[in-house]
């Protein structure tokens, strides 16, 4: 059964600094998703990563994955207040699996 | 916006209640996916359909249904209704069967709270 896990799950820190979100997963795959959810909102499409060593970049947000070491990580540079949300990210074809989520919170 | 749509935004029912979930594709779109959030399981995959088949299943009970019409719209069927079924549905909808690693485009999102 595939499983997917994020660390940290909670993460707070101060506009301006860099940080990095883990998801690791327990099978197998070349398909990795990051979503953004805003508290009482729906899920946000952010990145879609499909083989290894994969990178794409939009903005502050940097995502990247190694399928050998079944690891992604999500990057952000000089953290903005804007960027505060619940972060998830998913593996699969059809049946996405989530990760728990990981609630960033960035202080000014 | 993702384009796709769900209705109601929020639902209270009673236990033993059967309700209805609906939800709109983004034009264009042929599969529709139905996702459970919740405060204890997280997101779970539900079920599948792509031009009216079903084609996925997850961890959906069987007190649960659902189905996608002609349009291609879908419906997500809840019956005898448990408190525990309180949680946050969603839809999401892709232009394939998704085996080439489509985004999944989420709707709003219909907030279910069972009495």
């Amino acid at each position: 059964e595939l499983k997917v896990e994020q660390n940290p799950l909670f993460l707070s820190m101060q506009e301006g600094k860099n940080y990095t979100i883990y998801c690791n997963y327990s099978t197998t795959s070349d398909r990795l998703y990051w979503y953004r959810q805003d508290p009482g909102k729906s899920l946000e499409s952010l990145f879609v990563l499909l083989s290894n060593g994969a990178v794409k970049q939009e903005g502050r947000l940097m995502a990247s994955l190694d399928t050998k070491a079944r690891l992604s990580t999500l990057h952000i540079t000089a953290a903005v207040h804007d960027l505060s949300a619940t972060y998830f990210c998913a593996v699969g074809a059809q049946k996405l699996v989530f990760g728990q989520g990981t609630r960033l919170t960035i202080n000014p | 916006d993702s384009g796709v749509t769900q209705t109601p935004k929020h639902l209270i029912t009673a236990t033993g209640q059967r309700v209805t979930l609906r939800c709109s594709p983004r034009s264009g779109d042929l599969s529709v996916y139905w996702y459970q959030q919740s405060l204890d399981q997280g997101l779970q995959f539900l079920i599948q359909y792509y031009n009216g088949e079903e084609r996925a299943k997850g961890n959906i009970l069987e007190r649960f249904s659902a189905q996608q019409f002609p349009d291609l719209h879908s419906e997500l069927n809840l019956s005898s209704l448990e408190l525990g079924d309180s949680a946050l549905y969603f839809c999401a909808s892709s232009v394939g069967i998704n085996g080439g690693g489509e985004t999944q485009y989420f709707g709003p999102g219909t907030r279910l709270l069972v009495l």
